[in-house]
């Protein structure tokens, strides 16, 4: 079974650019997240998909982050225009039914630096 | 609000015992998982206590006291490729979002 795949696994653009991040997850996975870890801190939440439907988009930081999930299959984020604290790793994870946790599976991560 | 906290930093050299400490904050509770993040790498699950005491998988044991809102991860007989980020992580509340700790940077040393 094919495991969470992350695209690009780096990036890095300039200040005002725009970076557009994939996400194709278990097939099969109802439950989408996006996380992000900045400067070796916690990993933080960003949202929540189940299907094509925004569940949690509370750790959003602000409107130049747009996230979708095209028919309930991949998701993308982008980011416009990137600013440098937007710098980090971007961390996407699917699971099959309500999790507590154990069956969360993680991609490897974009990691994207705004310079 | 819900937070985690954990020790920023753990040496330890190969074959000995680690424990990592993480003690927790939170409106309703579901249960504590432990992940490990090699340095480019994917979170990786390891372990999860939904209820008190000890559960052992291998060389990873992780446990839990709820009444004290504690758990820790015991790491025996390391091996060098156990130098990792190792986080813990809750249910974020009625959601499935999780929230995870402040991550601890394990360095086993030879």
């Amino acid at each position: 079974e094919a495991g969470v795949t992350q695209f690009p696994s780096h990036s890095v653009i300039e200040k005002g650019q725009t970076v557009t991040l994939r996400c194709d997850p278990i097939s099969g996975h109802d439950n989408l997240y996006w996380y992000r870890r900045v400067m070796g801190k916690e990993i933080k939440f960003l949202l929540h998909f189940v299907k094509e439907s925004k569940q949690d988009e509370s750790g959003m930081p602000n409107n130049r982050f747009l996230a979708e999930r095209t028919g309930g299959t991949y998701s993308t984020l982008k980011v416009q225009p990137a600013e440098l604290e937007d710098s980090g790793v971007y961390f996407c994870a699917s699971s099959q039914a309500n999790s507590m946790g154990r069956d969360y599976t993680f991609g490897s991560g974009t990691r994207l630096t705004v310079v | 609000g819900q937070s985690l906290e954990q020790p920023s930093e753990v040496t330890a050299v190969e074959g000995a015992i680690v424990q990592i400490n993480c003690t927790y904050q939170t409106s309703g509770f579901y249960g504590l998982s432990w992940y490990q993040q090699h340095d480019g790498g994917a979170p990786t699950f390891l372990s999860y206590n939904a209820l008190d005491g000890l559960e052992e998988t291998g060389r990873f044991s992780s446990f839990l006291s709820r009444s004290d809102s504690y758990g820790y991860l015991l790491l025996q007989e390391l091996q060098m490729k156990d130098s990792a980020s190792y986080f813990c992580a809750v249910r974020g509340g009625a959601t499935n979002k999780l929230i995870f700790g402040t991550g601890t940077l394990l360095a086993v040393q030879p």
